[in-house]
């Protein structure tokens, strides 16, 4: 299994531009989830999925879009990019129920707006 | 706002001492987890315990929870050099959404 695969690593965008975070798992979780850390700061939720066709919104949703048409995929889309949507972004997904309901990350995408 | 509020929020100490972390939190929870993340990395997963449970042992770590106090705590025993992270616990509550809602973290340097 390769787990969580986020891409891309690195992406750097001009304000106001678009763009799609791609994350995809494969072991059949029901859960998905985007975060964004900040420097200094632990992870916020974005936004988040129950399985395919349902999502909601996390802590911090506004100026991003999700969708989520088959289990294995759970894209980002940046609508505009403003300065304040430099972070680092990181996808996890994980099991619903279960005796160990963790999560399981990937490696991250380091975003800057310029 | 986040679930959760780390303390400290740094913390240094000599190889082979104790560390521990503190999670305090603000709603029930169905189970509260804790998380390790190395410079650059994303995080991975450490222990879970759930809200029926007060303390559990994974190796060197040590978790206690007191729901009626809303906290929790990792303790890091013998630390190593390696053991260099920051350290975040997670709140997973009842309502079975699935969300996790992080703390700040305790980033832990130990020196060799």
């Amino acid at each position: 299994n390769a787990g969580v695969t986020q891409t891309p690593k690195f992406q750097v965008l001009k304000t106001g531009q678009s763009m799609t975070l791609q994350c995809a798992q494969d072991m059949n979780h029901e859960y998905m989830s985007w975060y964004r850390q900040d420097p200094g700061m632990g992870l916020r939720l974005i936004h988040y999925s129950v399985g395919a066709g349902i999502t909601d919104q996390g802590e911090v949703p506004n100026g991003y879009n999700v969708s989520r048409s088959t289990t294995e995929d759970f894209p980002l889309r940046l609508l505009s990019a403003a300065p304040s949507q430099t972070s680092v972004y990181f996808c996890a997904s994980r099991l619903l129920t279960g005796p160990n309901e963790k999560l399981f990350f990937g490696s991250g995408t380091q975003l800057s707006v310029l | 706002s986040q679930q959760g509020e780390e303390d400290p929020q740094a913390l240094s100490i000599q190889e082979g001492e104790n560390a521990t972390m503190n999670c305090s939190y603000k709603t029930s929870i169905n189970n509260l987890q804790w998380y390790r993340q190395n410079s650059g990395r994303g995080l991975v997963h450490l222990i879970l315990i759930r809200s029926n449970e007060r303390e559990k042992h994974s190796g060197r770590l040590r978790v206690t929870l007191d729901t009626s106090k809303k906290s929790s705590s990792l303790l890091i025993t013998a630390s190593r050099a390696a053991d260099t992270a920051s350290y975040f616990c997670a709140t997973d509550a009842p309502s079975n959404t699935g969300k996790l809602i992080f703390g700040q973290g305790t980033t832990l340097q130990v020196k060799p």
